[in-house]
């Protein structure tokens, strides 16, 4: 079983909606954990970082489930620059990150 | 502003040869880290560096090769290209440590015929 599993999409919304990923994981011992966005033909880049608490940028927010070993991010008010891949990545203590495989989002006029 | 840049955007070379991808970043970050994406497989790790002359195995080291001889560099080899590296390759640096934002570079779309 893969460490970091993404559904890869793609998901198709209309501008305005809300929509909401989820990324799984199977390392319990895991204590931090990251989004990254992914611009068609460009490199990653941090969107944001998900700890116990949670947390929210905007009108993006990420949480981290425990019990069930999942992160989420949930973007509300859908932008078409919104259009993107976003790629989940965890920390498992070995000093390097461990990365999904991403989710394609395809917010549409 | 970090700045992570890779020696080239595009790169084909021939079944056998000897590859290497060069990587620069300018903040002085002490880990530097070689990815390779492909479709459906996301980012995979290959290799791992958290300081000069220091190396880590990533989870497909095989068929590769790093050299870090300076802080600022970190070199990714194919010691004989196959067409199943062919691949877009990507840099990145962090401060010590995961749990720092890692800067990409731009990347290098390695064609291997």
């Amino acid at each position: 079983r893969k460490e970091v599993e993404q559904d890869p999409g793609p998901f198709n919304v209309p501008e305005g909606a809300t929509v909401a990923f989820n990324c799984t994981y199977s390392n319990s011992a895991s204590q931090s954990f990251f989004w990254y966005r992914q611009d068609c033909r460009k490199e990653p880049k941090l969107l944001m970082s998900v700890y116990s608490s949670g947390n929210e940028d905007g009108r993006f927010t990420a949480q981290l489930n425990r019990a069930s070993q999942y992160i989420s991010l949930l973007i509300r008010d859908s932008k078409l620059s919104d259009s993107a891949t976003y790629l989940c990545a965890e920390d498992t203590g070995r000093r390097a990150l461990t990365f999904g495989s991403g989710t394609r989002l395809q917010v549409q006029p | 502003d970090v700045k992570v840049t890779q020696s080239s955007r595009y790169l084909v070379k021939r079944t056998g040869e000897k590859v290497f991808l060069e990587c620069v970043q300018d903040m002085d970050h002490e880990n530097m880290f070689w990815y390779r994406q492909d479709p459906g497989l996301g980012l995979r790790l290959i290799y791992f560096s958290y300081d000069v002359k220091m190396k880590e195995k990533g989870d497909i080291p095989e068929g590769y090769s790093v050299s870090r001889e300076k802080k600022e560099r970190f070199s990714l080899i194919l010691e004989s290209a196959s067409t199943n590296q062919t691949s877009m390759y990507l840099c990145a640096s962090s401060l010590r440590g995961a749990d720092y934002e890692q800067y990409f570079g731009p990347g290098t779309r390695l064609t291997v015929t």
